[in-house]
């Protein structure tokens, strides 16, 4: 799987939007980008994933650019309960392919 | 949907006595699973692949004599640390789909293991 590069860190004030961005230069043709989060001492939940195409669902949206080496993850309008560490990871899109997990974004919600 | 249970939440065990973790895919079957491991500040490392009726698959450097691996049903994994030392205290983490294309992969709530 192409290796992902995402800041360490990042505050957002509560009630905006969070816009956490992630590299992934070397993505293959057929790999999706794919976003989870995890907060603190839980498993990690699946936020979104996506191809070429923005997608939106009840939780985020996903831009991914043209070229798709790059993608932003937007939470429209953060909450305190959005404080967690976002994961950013290109995978291929078989069903039982393992996901790789980087360092990731910590996101703090600031009240 | 898509929801994977873990069991037990938490677990604290004597140095040399053995551990069991189980995962179980509630609503759907998953021919696949993976065990990760995550110790503090740090992020997720997968441990093994565990196939329904066949062996696990194990990363570099994880040893399968002590971390055993059972997918004996499309609806359960378990793993059990052996001999667990205080070095194997970490929080581990499953995972499972539906092997659908396209399809995500969901996660246990993990367990965390203190071996004292």
């Amino acid at each position: 799987d192409a290796k992902t590069t995402q800041p360490t860190s990042m505050d957002c004030a509560e009630g905006r939007a969070a816009n956490l961005p992630c590299n992934h230069s070397t993505i293959s043709g057929n790999e999706y980008v794919y976003w989870y989060r995890q907060i603190h001492s839980q498993g990690p939940q699946y936020i979104i994933h996506g191809l070429k195409n923005n997608e939106t669902n009840e939780m985020a949206s996903l831009i991914i650019t043209e070229d798709r080496k790059s993608s932003t993850l937007i939470l429209p309008h953060a909450t305190l309960r959005d404080t967690a560490v976002y994961y950013c990871i290109v995978r291929v899109n078989f069903g039982n392919e393992k996901l790789t997990f980087g360092t990731g974004t910590r996101l703090t919600i600031i009240p | 949907g898509a929801v994977v249970s873990q069991h037990p939440s938490r677990v604290i065990c004597k140095s040399g006595t053995s551990v069991k973790i189980e995962c179980r895919s509630l609503d759907f079957q998953a021919t696949t699973m993976f065990w990760y491991r995550q110790f503090p500040k740090q992020s997720l490392m997968l441990m093994a692949t565990s196939n329904e009726g066949s062996k696990a698959t194990y990363e570099q450097g994880v040893e399968k004599d002590k971390f055993l691996i059972n997918h004996a049903s499309l609806t359960l994994s378990t793993l059990t640390v052996t001999s667990a030392h205080p070095e194997d205290s970490s929080f581990y983490i499953c995972s499972a789909g539906n092997g659908r294309i396209n399809s995500p992969l969901h996660f246990g709530n993990g367990t965390r293991l203190t071996v004292t």
